[in-house]
């Protein structure tokens, strides 16, 4: 079956040091690949996709992922954090039967301190 | 980008009352909406697509008699979550595909709901 894996639920840094978040998922076949970030009581935002092409895709606000087919992975990494960045990240995947229907990872919290 | 408002953000009912979720496309025609529930510190789970002018389709698990669908129009989807229950306290989120002739599948998320039953 299908699955998204987000390993850390909780990851803490300080204010302007770099961060990585963990995203591996499990499919058979070509993948679309998204990261959402959901700021506390709200829906969710796309934070950016990779749909083809190159595999390194950026966000407007410094985020930046990377597919790797081999690790069947799509990290997602900033090299300098903002408070303002405090939020939860989910990883997502459409599944096989819908492309328009996703599979999300468990979310991880990125809190930032100062 | 596309938007997708959600009415209201919060809702508090008495318990065996029932709630009514919109979720409507602001600036583009969504053939096709879903509804995603979400426990807290956990993530969405599909509950039901919803087709326009047509019956919703509901993922397995899901009871079709407490969470009722409609999609009357293109801009719009209503979720009813009927003779509600302290068990249905949830934060419900909308999401609807742009147009119908995109092949990407990006879907643009509403601000959800958090629904207390009380």
């Amino acid at each position: 079956a299908q699955s998204v894996t987000q390993l850390d639920s909780q990851v803490p840094v300080f204010e302007e040091a770099p961060v990585e978040l963990r995203c591996n998922y499990s499919s058979s076949v070509s993948v679309y690949l998204f990261w959402y970030v959901q700021y506390p009581n709200q829906g969710l935002q796309l934070l950016l996709k990779y749909l083809s092409g190159s595999t390194l895709v950026e966000s407007i606000n410094g985020f930046e992922a990377e597919f790797n087919k081999s690790q069947t992975s799509f990290h997602l990494r900033k090299p300098s954090v903002h408070i303002s960045d405090t939020a939860e990240y989910f990883c997502a995947v459409p599944r096989m039967d819908s492309s328009y229907k996703l599979i999300f990872g468990s979310g991880t919290r990125l809190l930032v301190r100062p | 980008g596309a938007v997708v408002s959600q009415h209201p953000s919060r809702v508090i009912c008495k318990s065996g009352t029932s709630v009514k979720i919109e979720c409507r496309s602001l600036d583009f025609q969504a053939t096709t909406m879903f509804w995603y529930r979400q426990f807290p510190k956990q993530s969405l789970m599909l509950m039901a697509t919803s087709n326009e002018g047509s019956k919703a389709t509901y993922e397995q698990g899901v009871e079709k008699d407490k969470f009722l669908i409609n999609h009357a129009s293109l801009t719009l989807s209503t979720l009813t979550v009927t003779s509600a229950h302290p068990e249905d306290s949830s934060f419900y989120i909308c999401s609807a595909r742009a147009g119908t002739g995109t092949a990407e599948p990006e879907a643009f998320f509403g601000q959800g709901t958090r629904l207390t039953v009380v």
